[in-house]
């Protein structure tokens, strides 16, 4: 069946370093490709997302590109900031309004 | 704003006792779902339904029931606690865009945190 396999963290980094958290998913036709954020205490927010090959998604900094030939969706950011600390989670989605096919979670902690 | 609400943060119940979680949004949304969130497992999905009255099992529905009676309200329901069920518990709602492959963000409440003892 349709999955998602993202890196386990926890993952630490200081103020201003750079950020990638790889996700590659296994998934017949041509999937939607998500990342959600949720806070501490919080539920999950979208935080960006694609729905085609070659699509790339961008939010608060953050990127990440649809690669089909690799089945991947890495999350990356330039400069992480100590507000950016919480757990990132990529999902995929096989058909409009779907539920979600989750990988397991990254922990981000920032420090200044 | 889509507004996703669940009907307690957390809760306390004991081994046995029938539990029910509530989960609104008021966006006029379709399709709605019940996940479960456990550390090194990411979300797992309960149960989903696509218009009142109809439900659809997910991938770990075993011990949980469901009820749509009203677009806006979906309650999942623990016939007998038990303390495998201690977990946090997300709704979700997704409303659809129309045709074409469009995808509408699937929005989520803040969670109720389970415990039973």
């Amino acid at each position: 069946g349709d999955s998602v396999t993202q890196m386990e963290g926890p993952v630490t980094l200081s103020e201003e370093a750079f950020l990638t958290i790889n996700c590659t998913y296994t998934a017949t036709g041509y999937p939607s490709l998500f990342w959600y954020v949720q806070y501490p205490g919080e539920g999950l927010q979208l935080l960006l997302k694609a729905t085609k090959a070659d699509d790339k998604g961008s939010n608060k900094g953050f990127e990440a590109t649809y690669r089909k030939e690799t089945t991947s969706f890495h999350l990356e950011k330039g400069s992480v900031q100590v507000s950016d600390s919480a757990v990132y989670f990529c999902a995929l989605s096989r058909q409009a309004g779907t539920a979600l096919i989750f990988g397991k979670g990254t922990t981000l902690s920032v420090s200044s | 704003d889509v507004k996703v609400t669940q009907s307690s943060r957390y809760l306390v119940k004991r081994t046995g006792e029938k539990v029910f979680l509530e989960c609104v949004q008021d966006m006029d949304h379709e399709n709605m779902f019940w996940y479960r969130q456990d550390p090194g497992l990411g979300l797992r999905l309960i149960y989903f339904s696509y218009d009142v009255k109809m439900k659809e099992k997910g991938d770990i529905p075993e011990g949980y029931s469901v009820s749509r009676e009203k677009k806006e309200r979906f309650s999942l329901i623990l016939e007998s606690a038990s303390t495998n069920q201690t977990s946090m518990y997300l709704c979700a709602s997704i409303g659809l865009a129309g045709g074409g492959g469009s995808y509408n963000e699937q929005f989520f409440g803040p969670g109720t945190r389970l415990t039973v003892l």
